[in-house]
């Protein structure tokens, strides 16, 4: 089992509609999780972190965090074209300062205008 | 800020030499990572710096990649020799030691090994 599972995609959305992205990971101990966004060509760049069970909204995004089902996610309402990028969930299961952060290999979002 | 700055930002080079990839981390992040990023695989971690210190080199290969943080301003990575399969695009991050900090990446360096 992978330590972090994504659906590598594509997910194809139509403009305006909600793109839901998912991730499960396999360490219980796993304290914080990130979603970072990567367009073609770029780097990774933050766009929503989450500590707590529950949802977390932040505009447009919403991250939500199931640590029972190990499992967290990733919701875009009102998809626009300019969100159609690579999304990758991040773990950090690390301890005592020091950190052990894993990528899921990314999920593939296509906004169809 | 500048950023995390890496360099080169593209090499080509032939199979058998050697190749370094240099990176400037945010000033005052005192976490730095390196990882090698390929279609097949995605973004893997090879080696995690805190305060100049190698913490984690699992992720390292094998005995052709070395990286090295002489100080909290510079890391390079090293592989020595290069082969076609190394191809990849590296990438530089930074962080605060937080456990919820976010990682900075830098711009990456695409490495083709031909």
């Amino acid at each position: 089992q992978k330590e972090v599972e994504q659906n590598s995609g594509p997910l194809s959305v139509p403009e305006g509609a909600i793109a839901s992205l998912n991730c499960t990971y396999s360490d219980r101990g796993s304290q914080s999780f990130f979603w970072y966004r990567q367009y073609s060509g770029k780097s990774p760049e933050l766009i929503m972190f989450i500590y707590s069970n529950g949802d977390k909204e932040d505009g447009r995004f919403t991250a939500q965090l199931n640590k029972a089902s190990q499992y967290v996610s990733l919701l875009i309402r009102d998809s626009q074209p300019s969100d159609s990028a690579t999304y990758l969930c991040a773990v950090n299961r690390g301890s005592g300062g020091y950190q052990k952060v894993t990528f899921g290999t990314g999920t593939k979002l296509q906004v169809i205008p | 800020d500048a950023g995390v700055i890496q360099s080169p930002r593209h090499e080509v080079t032939e199979m058998g030499q050697e190749v370094t990839l240099r990176c400037k981390p945010i000033s005052g992040h005192n976490s730095l990572f390196w990882y090698r990023q390929t279609m097949m695989r995605g973004l893997e971690l090879l080696i995690y710096f805190n305060n100049n210190v190698p913490i984690d080199d699992s992720g390292m290969p094998e005995d052709r990649f070395s990286a090295k943080m002489p100080n909290a301003s510079f890391s390079t990575l090293k592989i020595q020799p290069s082969e076609p399969r190394d191809s990849a695009v590296y990438f530089c991050a930074s962080s605060t030691r937080n456990l919820r900090s976010e990682q900075y990446f830098g711009p990456g360096t695409r490495l083709t090994v031909t």
